[in-house]
């Protein structure tokens, strides 16, 4: 089966300007979710799709941040405007949804906000 | 609110040496345990994970972990290291809807 792909592999943008992520999870798969790592720290929560709804988004940091899950399929994640703060690696991850299920992570994406 | 934690930024171990991971988690109720790697400019690949049952579960690549509930801990093992094996791992718990929550990462290097 494909694995979950994630696109651009690498962004860099200045501060002010919009930056669109764009992640195809597994098909199937129900259950997307958005994870960040910034400078080297844990990798931190942002939110959860259930299909084409948002099931959980207490980690979006501000409303700067946009996500969308159009007809339950791929998912993007927009950043506008970008602040140099939102630098780092944006992983996507999908899974059926279940407790024991483990995550299957895309690539990521490294943005750097300059 | 549940959380895992990893001691230690890095671990060094000598191709061949057994090697041992460290994690420690903070769950209410029964704990769902992962263990996760990444090499470098990769996402993250399940490795192996504990529900129930069996206190040593076996995953992928020869790794292994010990749950051990009086010490909260479900640390990642593996009898003899390979170079290959240097990466970064995570450990995670699973909420009910399949969240994940992760500790800050373990690099571990592995030297011939």
């Amino acid at each position: 089966e494909a694995g979950v792909t994630q696109f651009p592999s690498h962004s860099v943008i200045e501060k002010g300007q919009t930056v669109t992520l764009r992640c195809d999870p597994i098909s199937g798969h129900d259950n997307l979710y958005w994870y960040r790592r910034v400078m080297g720290k844990e990798i931190k929560f942002l939110l959860h799709f259930v299909k084409e709804s948002k099931q959980d988004e207490s980690g979006m940091p501000n409303n700067r941040f946009l996500a969308e899950r159009t007809g339950g399929t791929y998912s993007t994640l927009k950043v506008q405007p970008a602040e140099l703060e939102d630098s780092g690696v944006y992983f996507c991850a999908s899974s059926t949804g279940t407790r024991n299920s483990p995550l299957h992570f895309g690539n990521g994406t490294r943005l750097t906000v300059t | 609110a549940q959380s895992v934690a990893q001691p230690e930024d890095q671990v060094n171990v000598a191709e061949g040496n057994p090697l041992t991971v460290k994690c420690t988690y903070s769950v209410s109720g029964n704990p769902y345990l992962f263990w996760y790697v990444q090499y470098p400019n990769r996402g993250l690949q399940f490795l192996l994970k504990y529900i129930t049952g069996d206190n040593l579960v076996k995953g992928s690549y020869g790794f292994e972990a010990e749950f051990n509930k009086s010490q909260t801990s479900f640390h990642l093992k593996k009898p003899s290291a390979l170079v290959s094996d240097s990466a970064l791992y995570f450990c995670a718990t699973n909420t009910n809807a399949g969240k994940s929550t992760f500790g800050d990462g373990t690099t571990l290097t592995v030297k011939p």
